[in-house]
């Protein structure tokens, strides 16, 4: 079984419509983010979190909401989706080892979104 | 801020070698990454400098200079399955999130 899990997978919408994307991770780690990635233009991060009452906005959250409902789930939102938000999706995690190590970020498969 | 720059494409022979730099301007540095993403799939980590030199790992190795903001993937004896974009992304501080540069999209030809 995938360890980060992304739904949908692909999704086609029209603007002005409320859009939900899910992420769930069975890693066990605190730390989550949301990125959009256009092409040429690499990975944009939207929010992050750090655990469930932490939440932070990144360098393109503007349209987009997110929720932490538990350490395992966080949610991103397009309130009203318009079709420069076409893109593709990831959600990420990572943890931060006590005892030291990388803080790698794992990424969920993506979520294909279309908005017409 | 933060500012990555990354060649946007690179064509190399099976068989070769190829490097792909990445030179990066940052507010804070704390760690240096290199992910590999196969066209619609999720990025997968490579490799991780925070102090200078070469980090080698089979057929991938990776350079990082501090002092010049510079970093190099090395793909050796290339095969036709790396055909994909190599992300570099920067860690700016302790405990910060990730900024990614635009991706070098490779390809083997046989």
């Amino acid at each position: 079984d995938a360890d980060v899990t992304q739904t949908p997978r692909n999704r086609i919408t029209k603007t002005g419509k409320r859009i939900m994307l899910e992420c769930s991770q069975t890693k066990g780690h605190d730390r989550m983010y949301w990125y959009r990635q256009d092409p040429g233009l690499g990975l944009r991060l939207i929010y992050y979190s750090f655990d469930v009452k932490d939440i932070n906005k990144g360098e393109i959250s503007d349209g987009y909401s997110v929720s932490r409902q538990a350490q395992a789930k966080f949610s991103l939102s397009l309130e009203s989706a318009i079709p420069n938000q076409t893109a593709l999706y990831f959600c990420a995690t990572s943890f931060v080892s006590r005892t030291g190590g990388i803080e790698t970020q794992y990424f969920g498969p993506g979520t294909r979104l279309l908005v017409l | 801020g933060q500012n990555i720059d990354q060649p946007t494409e690179m064509t190399a022979t099976e068989g070769a070698i190829v490097q792909i730099n990445c030179t990066y301007q940052t507010s804070g540095f704390n760690g240096l990454f290199w992910y590999q993403q196969h066209a619609g799939e999720a990025p997968t980590f490579l490799s991780y400098n925070v102090l200078d030199g070469l980090e080698e790992k089979g057929r991938f190795s990776s350079f990082l200079s501090r002092s010049k903001g510079y970093s190099y993937l090395l793909l050796k004896e290339l095969q036709m399955k790396d055909s994909a974009s190599y992300l570099c992304a920067v860690r700016g501080a302790a405990g910060n999130k990730l900024t990614f540069g635009g991706g070098t999209r490779v390809l083997v030809k046989p």
